[in-house]
């Protein structure tokens, strides 16, 4: 079983639309961390939290949420979806003890 | 604002060396880290230099330069399954990980 699991793997959505990625994990880490991946420009950071009650904007996060239900859960949400936020999702999970990011298998977003 | 540059391409033969470099620009530097990432799949660690200096790691080796603001990614020993993405990161402050642009190493038979 994979330690970070994202759900769902593919979605496509319609402009407008309220979408949640969900994110999972089993690794027992504080630290989870929502990235974006677009063609040419990399990863791009959007939200991280350290705890359940710890939420920190990244590079991108105008036009996204996020909630950390449990130490082992945590989603995001785009409210009211648009084109340019088709992109490929990936949570992360980290030890601070250890510098390495685990990544899940990624989410790709369709919005037409 | 903090910047990483990378070469968007590198291509090379089985068996040969490669080096992909990296320079950034950020304030509060902690590390730099690399990761693979093959087609359709997801990033995966390969190494973590918070000091000037090579670590090496079976065919790949990291190098950091703090006062350079420069570090690099060497494989050697090339083969196909190389063939990847490759990013740099960087440490800012305490807490957050932030990637460049990434290069893409094509490797030939």
């Amino acid at each position: 079983d994979a330690d970070v699991t994202q759900t769902p793997r593919n979605r496509i959505t319609k402009t407008g639309k309220r979408i949640m990625l969900e994110c999972s994990q089993t690794k027992g880490h504080d630290r989870m961390y929502w990235y974006r991946q677009d063609p040419g420009l990399g990863l791009r950071l959007i939200y991280y939290s350290f705890d359940v009650k710890d939420i920190n904007k990244g590079e991108i996060s105008d036009g996204y949420s996020v909630s950390r239900q449990a130490q082992a859960k945590f989603s995001l949400s785009l409210e009211s979806a648009i084109p340019n936020q088709t992109a490929l999702y990936f949570c992360a999970t980290s030890d601070p003890r250890v510098e390495k990011l685990f990544f899940g298998s990624g989410t790709q977003l369709s919005v037409l | 604002g903090q910047s990483l540059e990378q070469p968007s391409e590198v291509t090379a033969v089985e068996g040969a060396i490669v080096q992909i470099n990296c320079t950034y620009q950020t304030s509060g530097f902690y590390g730099l880290s690399w990761y693979q990432q093959h087609d359709g799949g997801a990033p995966t660690f390969l190494s973590y230099n918070a000091l000037d200096g090579l670590e090496e790691t079976g065919r790949f080796s990291s190098f950091l330069s703090r006062s350079d603001s420069y570090g690099y990614l060497l494989l050697q020993e090339l083969q196909m399954k190389d063939s990847a993405s490759y990013f740099c990161a960087v440490k800012e402050g305490t807490d957050k990980l932030i990637f460049g642009t990434g290069t893409r190493l094509q490797v030939f038979p």
